[in-house]
């Protein structure tokens, strides 16, 4: 069964500090992984992807992942935060076991940046 | 292109009543899956349709069903409510047979189930 994790619910950051957002995950082949974002009462917002090549993705609004398979993670970062990037981040895997591919979620976590 | 559109925003309902939640999927695309947030966690899969027929199916009892339109819109319908039906359903589309395409998420439909 495939499966992400996100170990902390909640990150807190000054303004203009790096950012890193952690995930790992768990495939049985190679993992398709996305990051989204949730603004309060909003759905979700793509921001990147990694599926093969680069282990570094950049993706929206200047954030980055990277993809390390040794260590099975997937950790959003952005090199200087901002106040309106606060929200909630949910990292994902899809399915390949199906068709479809529905999307697996992590529980989320919670990015708090203070000016 | 107006993306993922659902209805309505907000929903409030009593216990035991049935509920419909509406779907558009953003242009081009055929396939949509329902997710259920509750609050503080991460969305779970409910089902997907494509070609007007449910492919696959999340772990949520039969009282959850679904349908699929010619046009690709989708409805998502709860049967006797429970209180712990209560969350942020969410509707996304995609391309079937594009599994590196990300899924696009509409702003979902906030239930209450009093």
């Amino acid at each position: 069964a495939q499966s992400v994790a996100q170990p902390e619910d909640q990150v807190n950051v000054a303004e203009g500090n790096p950012l890193t957002v952690k995930c790992t995950y768990s495939v049985s082949g190679n993992p398709y992984l996305f990051w989204y974002v949730q603004y309060p009462n909003r759905g979700l917002q793509f921001l990147l992807k990694y599926i093969t090549g680069d282990n570094l993705v950049k993706g929206s609004y200047g954030f980055e992942a990277e993809f390390n398979k040794s260590q099975t993670s997937f950790h959003l970062k952005k090199p200087s935060a901002l106040v309106s990037d606060s929200a909630l981040y949910f990292c994902a895997v899809r399915d390949m076991d199906n068709q479809g591919g529905k999307l697996i979620f992590g529980q989320g976590t919670e990015l708090s940046v203070k000016p | 292109d107006a993306g993922v559109t659902q209805s309505p925003t907000h929903l409030i309902k009593t216990r035991g009543q049935q509920v419909t939640l509406r779907c558009s999927p953003k242009s081009g695309h055929d396939t949509v899956s329902w997710y259920q947030q509750a609050l503080g966690q991460g969305p779970q899969f409910i089902f997907q349709y494509y070609e007007e027929e449910e492919r696959q199916r999340g772990n949520f009892p039969d009282r959850f069903s679904g349908h699929q339109f010619p046009n690709y819109s989708s409805e998502l319908n709860v049967n006797a409510l429970l209180l712990g039906d209560s969350a942020l359903y969410l509707c996304a589309s995609s391309l079937m047979g594009q599994p590196t395409d990300e899924q696009f998420f509409g702003p979902g439909t906030r239930l209450t189930v009093l």
